[in-house]
């Protein structure tokens, strides 16, 4: 299965602090998303990114969010001013053809 | 996106064919059945999907009734490891298919 990295596998943050969750999909992924999913929760959908620029974006996604793929590999999700509800596991997911295929995900704590 | 419906949880003894169903009576023409798994919190795996025939691939197979409206999962041999949440989904073929909505999904347990 094609193999999305992310990095790290852990980050605790303390309130206010920005944090940047990193991802690097496989080279031919045309399409990327960011997912998350709080302790005991669904997984929810917040970001796809196409072509350098967001596709598509769900309510949860708001202004302290953003999404940037710099140089062209890796593709990351910066929250601005961490709050308490933003602790969740958030997954990177790159899509080949008509299927996505997630990285192994980034556990958020803040405290 | 169309409504899922799907049993909360399940037992299945392992080396057993586990067959994991899910409702989808709205499902309109353009859109696909998929199934994704989540192991213990890691990253959902994507298994199979389909239109409307059936499908087998090495992990598993996807058996749609004829009149789409609902979908079964089949893992032919189930061991431990693949006791996880298993997620029936449908989405509207195009670009944007990454765009996954998840619900509670069906908890199976795999036992020995």
């Amino acid at each position: 299965e094609p193999e999305v990295t992310q990095t790290p596998s852990h980050q605790v943050t303390q309130m206010g602090q920005e944090v940047i969750l990193r991802c690097v999909p496989i080279s031919n992924h045309l399409y990327f998303y960011w997912y998350r999913q709080i302790l005991g929760q669904k997984v929810e959908f917040l970001v796809s990114f196409y072509n350098n620029e967001i596709s598509e974006k769900s309510e949860i996604f708001d202004d302290q969010f953003s999404v940037e793929r710099p140089d062209g590999s890796n593709f990351t999700l910066k929250i601005r001013s961490t709050k308490l509800e933003d602790s969740a596991m958030y997954f990177c997911a790159g899509q080949i053809d008509t299927e996505a295929f997630f990285g192994q995900g980034t556990r958020l704590t803040v405290v | 996106d169309a409504k899922t419906t799907q049993p909360t949880s399940m037992d299945c003894a392992e080396g057993r064919a586990a067959n994991l169903p899910c409702n989808h009576s709205t499902i309109s023409g353009n859109e696909y059945v998929y199934w994704y798994r989540q192991i213990h919190s890691q990253g959902p795996q994507y298994i199979i999907h389909g239109l409307k025939n059936n499908e087998t691939n090495e992990m598993a197979s996807l058996i749609i009734t004829e009149d789409r409206k609902s979908s079964t999962l089949i893992l032919p041999h189930a061991t431990l490891r693949d006791t996880a949440v298993y997620y029936c989904i449908v989405r509207p073929a195009g670009s944007n298919t990454g765009k996954l909505i998840f619900g509670q999904g069906t908890t199976l347990q795999v036992k020995p």
